[in-house]
């Protein structure tokens, strides 16, 4: 099973709205990561998990708060975004494979993100 | 710094045909995996093949192969007897086995399966 989840799938929301796009996988994996992908790009590299903890931020703006509630739970709380902000969101999982070195990543489906 | 780059924005293949997509990739890694990832209109990202560099022989997925060049810094993928559901978006991944193992995309290459 190579399944990743993502929740909601199109989310429309304000400038001042809060917002929170989840992830979940249940494939034991101990490393989690966000990405933004904006039209026929490839995806960015947003935040990255491993066991729980932060381990990469990629210079993202603090309007972006990730949370790792647990070893299958991915957020990304959403606070006064920007008409720019608007992409799709990838959440994706992979085995650690110890002395931090990751395997294969695998993609949920993705949230349609449009801030008005 | 890696870099990976797809030279073939667009491409187009009859049904039932075979299809080459290119990528090159620049590293100074020895030991790292190259992906190729299917983004259908559907958006999901998946997995379509992976290759380990220490590994000689190239990766096979049923009608997907690679042809890995390690010289070269080249990772192709060829699709044959292409289907409809082929029609996607094609990224090609670089991720090294040391430092921040990240994962590393081509711009894409756009595949249309013509009927």
């Amino acid at each position: 099973d190579t399944e990743v989840t993502q929740t909601p799938k199109h989310l429309v929301m304000g400038m001042t709205n809060k917002k929170s796009l989840k992830c979940e996988q249940h494939m034991g994996h101990r490393a989690m990561y966000w990405y933004k992908q904006k039209a026929k790009k490839p995806p960015e590299l947003m935040f990255v998990y491993s066991y729980e903890k932060l381990s990469i931020n990629e210079s993202v703006p603090s309007r972006f708060s990730p949370e790792c509630p647990n070893s299958s739970l991915l957020n990304l709380h959403l606070h006064a975004l920007q008409p720019e902000d608007s992409a799709l969101y990838l959440c994706a999982s992979s085995q650690d494979r110890g002395m931090g070195l990751k395997d294969t990543q695998y993609f949920g489906p993705g949230t349609r993100l449009t801030v008005l | 710094a890696q870099t990976v780059t797809q030279s073939q924005p667009e491409m187009s293949v009859q049904e039932a045909e075979t299809v080459t997509l290119s990528c090159t990739y620049d590293t100074s890694e020895s030991n790292y995996y190259l992906f190729w990832y299917k983004q259908p209109p559907s958006r999901q990202m998946i997995l379509v093949i992976r290759q380990e560099a220490y590994k000689q022989q190239n990766a096979t997925e049923n009608r997907f192969s690679v042809n890995f060049q390690k010289a070269a810094k080249s990772f192709s993928l060829k699709i044959s007897d292409s289907q409809l559901g082929d029609t996607a978006m094609y990224f090609c991944a670089f991720m090294d086995q040391t430092g921040a193992n990240n994962l590393f995309f081509g711009t894409g290459t756009r595949l249309t399966v013509i009927p």
